[in-house]
């Protein structure tokens, strides 16, 4: 069964670079069939598509949130991680990381249990 | 505000049909991209309930649909019970956004 976990400090100053770690077990991030994407969620809000890798290392993001956001794969680890800059209070989320593939559009089969980050000085 | 316009609440009692609405544009629905619905229990991350506009993952009960049609899309829920309190989400593919996109959300009660 595929697990997915994520991991990274829960608090974030403001101006400073969230980062998180997503780790696959069950299953390998370097199969042909998937891409690996992460999504928020704000304290009782809906959900946001971040942006998506590869195990090649192509990436797709959010457009409003590009100029911030860098995802990459290590497939010697079987992870992948997320890098946010210049955090505000308005990043403050629930972030998870899950497994996607396409089919006419992207389909988001299975799902980390989720992390809460604040962004608090 | 969200891409996908969804009703922020349903409700309905044990036993009864529910339906909840999606609704796009021609850049995402309308362009004859996919629809995929999730659930998301309280507390919980979301899960896949509902891909490809009508299609149930293994192990979801046949009690939960999907349609689609032009720009719009639904869920629907008979025979409703109380553990499908949640709250739901409509996702798709925005070609101007070049990107996924969800529905705002949901919150079905069960009364």
């Amino acid at each position: 069964q595929l697990q997915l976990q994520e991991s990274g400090p829960g608090l974030v100053k403001p101006s400073e670079t969230l980062s998180l770690t997503c780790t696959v077990s069950g299953g390998s991030i370097s199969s042909s069939s998937y891409y690996w994407g992460w999504i928020r969620q704000p304290p009782g809000k809906g959900l946001e598509w971040i942006g998506s890798t590869y195990y090649s290392g192509s990436t797709y993001y959010n457009p409003s949130l590009k100029n911030r956001v860098t995802i990459y794969v290590d497939t010697s680890k079987n992870q992948f991680s997320l890098k946010l800059s210049s955090v505000t209070a308005a990043d403050t989320a629930v972030y998870y990381c899950a497994r996607q593939w396409y089919s006419s559009s992207w389909i988001i089969d299975y799902w980390g249990q989720g992390t809460l980050v604040t962004v608090s000085s | 505000q969200s891409v996908l316009t969804q009703p922020p609440s349903v409700s309905g009692a044990p036993g009864q049909r529910v339906t909840i609405s999606c609704t796009g544009s021609s850049s995402n629905i309308g362009a004859g991209y996919d629809v995929h619905w999730y659930q998301q229990l309280p507390g919980t991350a979301p899960k896949l309930l509902i891909y490809g506009n009508n299609n149930r993952p293994s192990g979801v009960p046949d009690r939960f649909s999907g349609s689609k049609s032009a720009t719009s899309a639904s869920l629907a829920i008979t025979g409703l019970q109380a553990e499908d309190e949640a709250d739901y989400y409509c996702q798709s593919y925005d070609s101007r956004l070049s990107g996924s996109v969800f529905g705002g959300g949901t919150k079905l009660t069960v009364l």
